[in-house]
């Protein structure tokens, strides 16, 4: 049964850099699109970005200028990196998995295995 | 990137219908999913592709689309269905967008 689990700081400054990984247990990162997905405490999900396994990615167009996202195939896990963090980036943030393997450049774009999510906060 | 609009909050008693519509410029083009999510809990998806339901997800749960709009149906309401709703979409490349979320409250 495949697991997605986030890790990383749960306490960021402003102004700095947030990272977190993902790490894909009981089954292989291969084939798949990978997404991050945050959540304000009290509001909705926003949808950050994606990478398939072969690297290739595409982020929400309002976070692309200070997101990249990353996969390591050996770790069997996928990285975010979210830079010049304010208050407003402090949410829950999942990673999750696309429904079906990737084909001839598409995703199914929805996501059927989430992670349980990691709140980071961003204060000084 | 396009909008998805959806009501803040939907009431109804136990045992009868609700509705969460989901409104959006690119949804007679571009299928819609939703997720249930319960607080604490990542969400859970509950109708793919329009109308299609996942393994696992009680018949009381369907799904709807007409123009611009999608519908997510929850006949004979039970507690347990009390949540948050999200309806998604995507453009062909993959870009995602989520609708604000629906607070679905069981009298």
């Amino acid at each position: 049964q495949v697991q997605l689990q986030e890790s990383g700081p749960g306490l960021v400054k402003p102004s700095e850099t947030l990272s977190l990984t993902c790490t894909v247990s009981g089954g292989s990162i291969s084939s798949y699109y990978w997404s991050w997905i945050r959540q304000p405490p009290g509001k909705g999900l926003e949808w950050i970005g994606y990478i398939y396994y072969s690297g290739s990615t595409n982020y929400n167009p309002s976070l692309k200028s200070r997101v990249t996202i990353s996969v390591d195939t050996s770790k069997n896990q996928f990285s975010l990196k979210l830079s010049s963090v304010t208050a407003a980036d402090t949410a829950v943030y999942y990673c999750a998995r696309d429904t079906t393997p990737g084909s001839g450049g598409y995703g199914s774009w929805y996501f059927d295995l989430w992670g349980r999510g990691t709140l980071v906060t961003v204060s000084s | 990137s396009y909008e998805l609009t959806q009501p803040p909050s939907v009431s109804v008693s136990p045992g009868q219908t609700a509705r969460i519509t989901c409104s959006g410029d690119a949804l007679p083009k571009q299928y819609a999913y939703w997720y249930q999510q319960k607080p604490g809990q990542a969400p859970v998806l509950v109708i793919y592709k329009d109308s299609e339901r996942p393994s696992g997800i009680p018949e009381r749960f369907s799904g709807s689309s007409s123009g611009t709009t999608v519908t997510l149906t929850i006949s004979g309401v039970q507690a347990e269905d009390e949540a948050d709703y999200y309806c998604q979409s995507a453009d062909s490349s993959g870009t995602v967008v989520f609708g604000g979320g629906t607070k679905l409250t069981v009298l």
